[in-house]
């Protein structure tokens, strides 16, 4: 079952426009990653939180945490067409954070 | 330094033959991670393994899919008796506890 749901499903911008993503989980949680995928291949890790962090950046990403609501968003500011990908959160459980358990994204369209 | 890699990056069978996909993690990464995904759709974990702790195999759909991990390093998961609705996207990672994955490009299995 997934753990994870990402809010959008899908969202189009324009270039130069900031992005937010939300992903919103149902159990306790170790950490909290995000992960970008291009044309159904593989995820590369973007960012990780820590449950007992609320706020990390990483260049032009913006990650949120908020443990009392469940849920995370991931700000991309200043987006750019190489921007355009699947975003997947995936949470790390405390009982077994070693399986991440991944949303089912949101595809980001960022048009030139 | 060399990503996980995957073996093949696309494989084609017939509905009831068995196939084999390798992967071949980082050096040094003690994790190794399988997941499928279905088009469209987020990731599905299926095995997990730690070092020389017995695998994590609570995500394989059925006793048609197995896994093992030779020395601790390269990973062949193998499903046999392939049927309609195992095709999808294979993904292999590698990391250490508890941190990032580090996704290979996958294999895309089609079962006609």
């Amino acid at each position: 079952s997934q753990q994870g749901e990402e809010d959008p499903q899908a969202l189009s911008i324009q270039e130069g426009e900031n992005a937010t993503m939300n992903c919103s989980y149902k159990t306790s949680i170790n950490n909290l990653q995000w992960y970008r995928q291009n044309s159904g291949r593989g995820l590369v890790h973007l960012i990780l939180i820590r449950s007992n962090e609320r706020e990390k950046h990483s260049g032009r990403l913006r990650v949120t945490l908020d443990t009392s609501k469940k849920s995370s968003s991931l700000l991309i500011t200043a987006s750019r067409a190489a921007d355009t990908a699947s975003y997947f959160c995936a949470t790390g459980r405390m009982d077994s954070s070693y399986k991440l358990i991944f949303g089912s994204g949101t595809r980001l369209l960022v048009r030139p | 330094g060399a990503g996980v890699s995957q073996s093949p990056s696309n494989k084609v069978t017939e509905k009831g033959k068995d196939v084999e996909l390798r992967c071949d993690p980082i050096s040094g990464h003690t994790a190794l991670y399988w997941y499928r995904q279905s088009l469209g759709q987020g990731l599905e974990f299926l095995i997990y393994f730690q070092g020389n702790s017995a695998p994590d195999k609570s995500g394989l759909p059925s006793d048609r899919f197995s896994a093992e991990r030779t020395g601790g390093s390269v990973s062949t998961l193998t499903i046999q008796r392939t049927q309609q609705e195992d095709s999808a996207v294979y993904l292999c990672a590698s990391g250490f506890l508890r941190d990032e994955q580090f996704f290979g490009p996958g294999t895309r299995l089609t079962v006609l």
